[in-house]
């Protein structure tokens, strides 16, 4: 079992819909960041969260520490919003990245 | 500011051949990581530095090196390319591990 768990792995919606992916983890964290790549491109920091949430434009991360889960949604969804988005944690243990698998969201105009 | 800098973008090798990747960050940050990315398995440690001399191995170390001369540098090498190491390669970096992580635009390598 992987240390960090995304759903869905792939995720397809029309413009202007609510989404929401999920990130589970099983180890001790300092803190969780949400990453978004663009095909072919590179990998840009989106959120680091340690606890709560965090807003930025259309974005919203949450955390809750105790269930060990966090969820990034998207508001009023945009085909330019189209990329993966990888959930990775900090282990508080060896204070190395973990990384999930990804997932691949595609939004249709 | 560049922030992460990776070198080169794509690169072919031939099975056997050496090369070393660059990577090279201007934010004065102590943690730097190599990290190779594979369809469906996310991106995994190969390498991780936690301050200039220091290397310690990650998830995925065989059939590298690296080394972390000062605090900017942070190279990885393949000594012997192998088809198993046909991958994209990203360079990463942090003030310490539990701050915001910064990556390089990735090196995407080919070994035939």
């Amino acid at each position: 079992k992987n240390e960090v768990e995304q759903s869905p792995q792939n995720l397809t919606a029309q413009e202007g819909e609510f989404i929401t992916i999920n990130c589970s983890y099983s180890v001790g964290i300092s803190a969780l960041h949400w990453l978004q790549q663009h095909p072919g491109g590179g990998i840009v920091s989106l959120f680091m969260l340690s606890s709560g949430k965090k807003k930025h434009g259309r974005l919203i991360a949450t955390i809750n520490i105790q269930e060990k889960h966090s969820s990034l949604h998207i508001t009023a969804s945009h085909p330019r919003d189209s990329a993966v988005y990888i959930c990775a944690v900090t282990s508080y243990n060896t204070d190395k990245l973990i990384f999930g698998t990804g997932t691949r969201l595609q939004v249709f105009p | 500011n560049a922030g992460v800098t990776q070198t080169p973008k794509f690169q072919v090798l031939k099975t056997g051949q050496s090369m070393t990747l660059q990577c090279a960050q201007d934010m004065n940050h102590n943690s730097m990581y190599w990290y190779r990315q594979d369809p469906g398995m996310g991106l995994r440690l190969i390498y991780y530095s936690a301050s200039e001399g220091t290397t310690d191995k990650g998830e995925v170390p065989n059939g590298y090196n690296v080394s972390r001369l000062n605090k900017r540098e942070f190279s990885l090498r393949l000594e012997s390319a192998a088809p198993s190491q046909t991958s994209v390669y990203f360079c990463a970096s942090s003030a310490r591990g539990n701050t915001e992580a910064f990556f390089g635009q990735g090196t995407r390598l080919t070994v035939v």
